[in-house]
């Protein structure tokens, strides 16, 4: 079935420094792609959003390019602050048609000041 | 506030018994879903629903029970037959009908303990 690989955390960061987060996934058909965000004690929400090859998500800095010869959607930010301190989770929709997502494990993110 | 509600935020039960997280959204979507999220394990799907009256399995089905009765309300019963039901348990919804975008709306999640 349908998966997605996160690389594993945590991952801890100074305030100004770049990050990325690698997301491969693998699917039977041509998915669409996510990258949610859990802040300490909330639910997810949605950061940003990829439906086709080549297409780039972003939002609040945040950015992932939907790479289908290496099907992958890594999730980079030029400068983290504080604030970006969360949960990252890499998601596709369900290439059966269901309208359902799978997701990653996740990857913690900690930046320090 | 449009949004999904899950109630209890947190419940302790004893072995052998059965709970029932309760998720209220007030956003008129036709779909709704049930995750486990577990430590290192990432959001795994218990249940969902995309239309009142039915529901589908999800990848760990086994223990749980659900309804659909009215499209606000998707409960989740956590049956004694589940063998290892401690976890932090996320109800969502999204628009549905054919018109599914990928984003789900989660509510802040209900932790549940055995005792």
């Amino acid at each position: 079935g349908d998966s997605v690989t996160q690389m594993e955390g945590p991952v801890t960061l100074s305030e100004e420094a770049f990050l990325t987060i690698n997301c491969t996934y693998t699917a039977t058909g041509y998915p669409s792609l996510f990258w949610y965000v859990q802040y300490p004690g909330e639910g997810l929400q949605l950061l940003l959003k990829a439906t086709k090859a080549d297409d780039k998500g972003s939002n609040k800095g945040f950015e992932a390019t939907y790479r289908k010869e290496t099907t992958s959607f890594h999730l980079e930010k030029g400068s983290v602050q504080v604030s970006d301190s969360a949960v990252y989770f890499c998601a596709l929709s369900d290439s059966g048609g269901s309208e359902k997502l799978v997701f990653g494990k996740g990857t913690k993110l900690t930046v320090n000041p | 506030d449009g949004g999904i509600t899950q109630s209890p935020k947190y419940l302790f039960r004893k072995e052998g018994q059965n709970v029932t997280l309760s998720c209220e959204q007030n956003l008129n979507h036709d779909a709704m879903y049930w995750y486990r999220q577990d430590p290192g394990q990432g959001l795994r799907l218990i249940y969902y629903s995309q239309i009142v009256n039915d529901f589908q399995k999800g990848d760990i089905a086994e223990g749980y029970s659900v309804s659909r009765e009215k499209k606000e309300s998707f409960p989740l019963t956590v049956t004694s037959a589940q063998k290892n039901p401690t976890a932090f348990y996320l109800c969502a919804s999204s628009i549905g009908s054919g018109a599914f975008t990928g984003e789900l709306f989660f509510g802040e999640g209900s932790r549940l303990t055995v005792l």
